[in-house]
């Protein structure tokens, strides 16, 4: 199956601080990847759609200047958190688009903002 | 806004019992994932289906899309413990390959 990877699984950093997630595809190239957050015990919630060479698309009442995505090859998106605040801590999860709009999921990466 | 609600919300069962989790939209989808996800991971995909009427099995799964593509059904039989999980459907619309993701079911199986 379509493996797709997340760096890092963790993060800890002072609030002020911008964090960047990394997502790869690593066996297929992924002209569509997309970010989510989770909040404990609830399901995902999109944030965002990346396009390889184009500008990501923000879902309603996500800010996409705090929220900053870029996709520059076709194995690998990039979500910063920018100014990193409390209220930011969550489980950030990546996902790449393949056949059928079947997607397959990153790991994971939980940021925690002191 | 496309909805899909699940249900039930949480259930707890025994090893060995069988169970079934409905996944339920008044919106049509192209396709239907169904995945499963650990504490502290990313959902992992266990099927897509994409013909009305398409009926997959995975060992002792069984996914079931409705002939409408409008609602999807997991049943599983002689469940384990290592079903434990959280159970979420997506649909896809064919629109930006945008997945609508269900509000979940919780799954523990205790021995």
């Amino acid at each position: 199956g379509a493996v797709v990877s997340q760096h890092p699984s963790r993060v800890i950093c002072k609030s002020g601080t911008s964090v960047k997630i990394e997502c790869r595809s690593l066996d297929f190239q992924a002209t569509t990847m997309f970010w989510y957050r989770q909040f404990p015990k609830q399901s995902l919630m999109l944030m965002a759609t990346s396009n390889e060479g184009s500008k990501a698309t923000y879902e309603q009442g996500v800010e996409k200047d705090k929220f900053l995505i870029n996709h520059a090859s076709l194995t690998l998106s990039t979500l910063t958190v920018t100014s990193a605040h409390p209220e930011d801590s969550s489980f950030y999860i990546c996902s790449a688009s393949g056949k059928w709009d079947t997607q397959y999921f990153g790991p994971g990466t939980r940021l925690t903002v002191l | 806004t496309q909805l899909l609600e699940q249900s039930p919300q949480f259930l707890s069962i025994q090893e060995g019992e069988n169970l079934t989790v409905y996944c339920n939209s008044s919106s049509v989808f192209s396709s239907l994932q169904w995945y499963r996800q650990e504490p502290g991971e990313g959902p992992v995909l266990l099927v897509t289906v994409v013909t009305g009427g398409e009926v997959k099995k995975l060992k002792r799964l069984t996914f079931q899309f409705g002939d409408a593509r409008k609602d999807s059904s997991l049943h599983i039989t002689a469940a384990q413990t290592g079903d434990t999980g959280l159970y979420l459907c997506a649909g896809a619309t064919g629109t930006a390959s945008k997945l609508t993701f269900g509000t979940g079911t919780r799954l523990q199986v205790t021995l």
